[in-house]
């Protein structure tokens, strides 16, 4: 099983609001990532976890902020985001944060209105 | 630093035609390079993972080669049929300093296929 899955599947939310995303993989990866993918344009990490510790921030503003409860489990919780942040967040998984395939999640669709 | 560039941008194709699509990189000090698709809307698969120390890999009508001393890879598909339609990107992971780059993929543009019946 290569899966990861990623709840909501769409979400809307206003500039005031705070909502959190989801992520889960039950393959035994130790890696998770945070991308965000705008229209027509490749994704762009954000962030990185491994060990569930967090190893890399893109420079990525609070208003979101990653968390690692466990190894199976990655979140993304949003506070304050504005309309450009609206955007597909697709989180990944790979074995080891070197040189492991990385497996994406089918994304969450964003819309901050 | 690395920049990955995919061409062609975009390519249209009968079905039952073999194609290659091109990725190029300008630093070979790359741990790996990771073929995937995306269709619309949708999150990205895996297709085919090149080691650094690999020339190339193979699955089913897929079949991805890899030149780190030249920067290039080619992913090849045969006998292509319209469900192979997609945006096809390349990615790298480069070899950082100090461990830096870990997991850090560095991606192209990616080549939009469509195989028409």
């Amino acid at each position: 099983d290569t899966e990861v899955t990623q709840t909501p599947k769409h979400l809307v939310m206003g500039m005031t609001n705070k909502k959190s995303l989801k992520c889960e993989q039950h393959m035994g990866h130790r890696a998770m990532y945070w991308y965000k993918q705008k229209a027509k344009k490749p994704p762009e990490l954000m962030f990185v976890y491994s060990y569930e510790k967090l190893s890399i921030n893109e420079s990525v503003p609070s208003r979101f902020s990653p968390e690692c409860p466990n190894s199976s489990l990655l979140n993304l919780h949003l506070h304050a985001l504005q309309p450009e942040d609206s955007a597909l967040y697709l989180c990944a998984s790979s074995r080891t944060d070197r040189r492991d395939e990385q497996y994406f999640g089918p994304g969450t669709r964003l819309t901050v209105t | 630093k690395q920049e990955v560039t995919q061409i062609p941008a975009a390519l249209s194709v009968p079905e039952g035609e073999n194609l290659v699509l091109n990725c190029s990189f300008t630093d070979s000090a790359i741990y790996n390079l990771q073929w995937f698709r995306q269709d619309p809307g949708k999150g990205l698969t895996s297709l085919l993972l090149i080691q650094s120390s690999q020339r190339e890999q193979t699955s089913g009508r897929l079949n991805a080669s890899l030149d780190k001393s030249s920067g290039r890879s080619t992913l090849y598909i045969a006998a292509s049929q319209p469900g192979d339609s997609a945006t096809y990107l390349c990615a790298v992971t480069p070899r950082g300093a100090g461990g830096t780059s870990y997991g850090k993929l560095t991606f192209g543009q990616g080549t939009i296929l469509t195989v028409h019946p």
